[in-house]
C-alpha cells in the first residue's frame, strides 16, 4: 500500500521567503510527526499532532516554525522568514497511534529544504 | 531522557553476522529499546524493538542485557543492502514525550562485498 508521501522532495528559496512543506501520512493513521535532519546527524524531533491537535510540539526551534493538521490527515509544516540555518531534510512519519503495539513510526522520503 | 551510545562506525562482510551495541546505563523501568535503520537518502525504518526479553522478526534480532544497561542488534546474514545508518532509541511510551523518536548519530554500518 501507498507509504507516507511528502510534497515538494527538493524546495530551495532565498533568505527570509515563507516555504510550506506538505505530509501526507499513511491511511488511517492517527499520529503524525516532523523532523528535521541536517548532514551528518540524526533527526530531530519537531512537533507530534494526535488527530488534529499538536500533542507535542516542544520541539519546534521558534516562532518561525508552525505545523497544522486541520482535518486529521495531511499535515503542512510552515516556516517564515527563513533563515540558511533552516536548509535540512524535514521528514514526516506517521503511526497507528500511541499504543504499546502500534507505535512504528513510518517515515516519508523527506523534503530537502535549501535556503539560499 | 535516557541516552543511548553507539559506536561510530562498523565494518562487514557480506553475508556474514553483523553484532551492533548499544549501551543505555540510564534506561528507565518503562523505557522500550528500540532499533531504527536509515539508508542512503531514505526516511528512517523501523527494525526491531523490546523491553526485557530477546526478540526476533524478519529482520533482525535484538539481545537484551539482564540488566537492560545495554542491547545488541543483530544481522544475521549481512547484505549490500543492510549498509545504512542504525539507531538505538529509547522510548517511554507511557509518556507523551516517549511518542518521539530521540536520535543520536547512529552507527554507519559498511558491508563489503
Amino acid at each position: 500500500g501507498a507509504g507516507v508521501s511528502q510534497t515538494p522532495s527538493n524546495k530551495v528559496t532565498e533568505k527570509g521567503k515563507y516555504v510550506e512543506l506538505r505530509c501526507d501520512p499513511i491511511s488511517g493513521h492517527t499520529a503524525l510527526y516532523w523532523y528535521r535532519q541536517s548532514l551528518g546527524q540524526g533527526p530531530e524531533f519537531l512537533i507530534y499532532f494526535q488527530g488534529t491537535g499538536a500533542a507535542d510540539d516542544s520541539g519546534l526551534p521558534n516562532d518561525r516554525f508552525f505545523a497544522v493538521r486541520p482535518e486529521g490527515s495531511v499535515s503542512t509544516l510552515k516556516i517564515q522568514r527563513t533563515e540558511r540555518g533552516d536548509s535540512a531534510v524535514y521528514l514526516c512519519a506517521s503511526s497507528l497511534g500511541r499504543g504499546l503495539f502500534n507505535n512504528e513510526q513510518f517515515f516519508g522520503p523527506g523534503t530537502r529544504l535549501t535556503v539560499l | 531522557d535516557a541516552k543511548t551510545t553507539q559506536p561510530n562506525s562498523m565494518e562487514s562482510n557480506e553475508e556474514e553476522p553483523v553484532h551492533l551495541p548499544c549501551n543505555h546505563s540510564t534506561i528507565s523501568g518503562t523505557d522500550y529499546i528500540h532499533w531504527y535503520r536509515q539508508l542512503p537518502s531514505q526516511g528512517p525504518e523501523y527494525v526491531i524493538h523490546g523491553l526485557t526479553s530477546n526478540v526476533n522478526n524478519r529482520m533482525a534480532s535484538l539481545a537484551i542485557a539482564e540488566d537492560r544497561k545495554s542491547s545488541t542488534l543483530i544481522l544475521h546474514r549481512a547484505t549490500l543492502r543492510d549498509a545504512a545508518v542504525y539507531y538505538c532509541i529509547l522510548r517511554d511510551v507511557y509518556e507523551t514525550s516517549g511518542s518521539r523518536l530521540t536520535f543520536g548519530e547512529g552507527t554507519q554500518l559498511t558491508v563489503n562485498p
